[in-house]
């Protein structure tokens, strides 16, 4: 099974700070990866699909680039509401770790 | 639009098997993919697996040999059993929709886009 690894696993930084946070996979996905973002007690949202695609209603500050082993999630001026812990998954199924992203 | 609500018991014994029920609100559980997720509290997110309304169904190869899940398309509800239960089973259960579509026999996958609340399931004695 392919393997992803997120990197950094926890990220400190303040409101209007740009971030990027990393998902490598053990192999091959083409394109076949999504991003999602959970906040405590609630489930997970979808954000991004296909590596770069934009859930429709999410804003357009986060966008996703990548194809293959790697790929990233950046957040273009961070909000207050987007201090969350973020998940990559590929092809509809394996998780990886997760990336906290909290205040500075 | 669609909704999902997970149902079942919230604690069961070890060596037991859960049961849970996803029902599917505001649209229809045909021609769809749905899976399971679980999180263990303070840790990450864990797919279960994904089945097809079609009938076909593929599980993390972590838990394989002790998950089935099934589907009752007449109560637009879809199920997950979980057997041998251990300490390391207790989780919030989420159910989800499974935004796959497949052209020939090539599966696309666009996300996770509906997901349940989720349901927190407690395996002790």
């Amino acid at each position: 099974d392919t393997q992803l690894t997120q990197s950094p696993s926890t990220l400190s930084a303040s409101v209007g700070d740009k971030v990027s946070i990393t998902c490598r996979a053990s192999q091959s996905v083409d394109t076949w990866l999504a991003w999602y973002q959970q906040k405590p007690g609630k489930a997970p949202k979808l954000l991004i699909y296909k590596a770069s695609s934009l859930e429709s209603g999410v804003p357009s500050r986060f966008s996703g680039s990548g194809s293959g082993t790697e790929f990233t999630l950046t957040i273009t001026s961070l909000q207050p509401d987007d201090f969350a812990t973020y998940y990559c998954q590929h092809s509809n199924s394996y998780f990886g770790p997760g990336t906290k992203v909290d205040i500075k | 639009q669609v909704r999902l609500q997970e149902s079942g018991p919230r604690l069961v014994k070890p060596s037991e098997t859960l049961s849970l029920t996803c029902t599917v609100s505001g649209g229809s559980i045909n021609s769809h993919f749905w899976s399971w997720v679980r999180q263990p509290a303070g840790k990450g997110l864990e797919w279960i697996g994904r089945l097809y309304i079609g009938g076909s169904t593929i599980y993390n190869a972590s838990l394989q040999s002790r998950v089935v899940m099934s589907v009752d398309t007449s109560r637009n509800q879809f199920f997950l059993k979980l057997t041998s239960l251990t300490a390391a089973d207790t989780a919030v259960y989420f159910c989800t929709r499974d935004h796959v579509l497949v052209v020939g026999d090539v599966p696309h996958y666009f996300g996770m886009d509906v997901w349940g609340p989720g349901t927190t399931v407690t395996v002790s004695s």
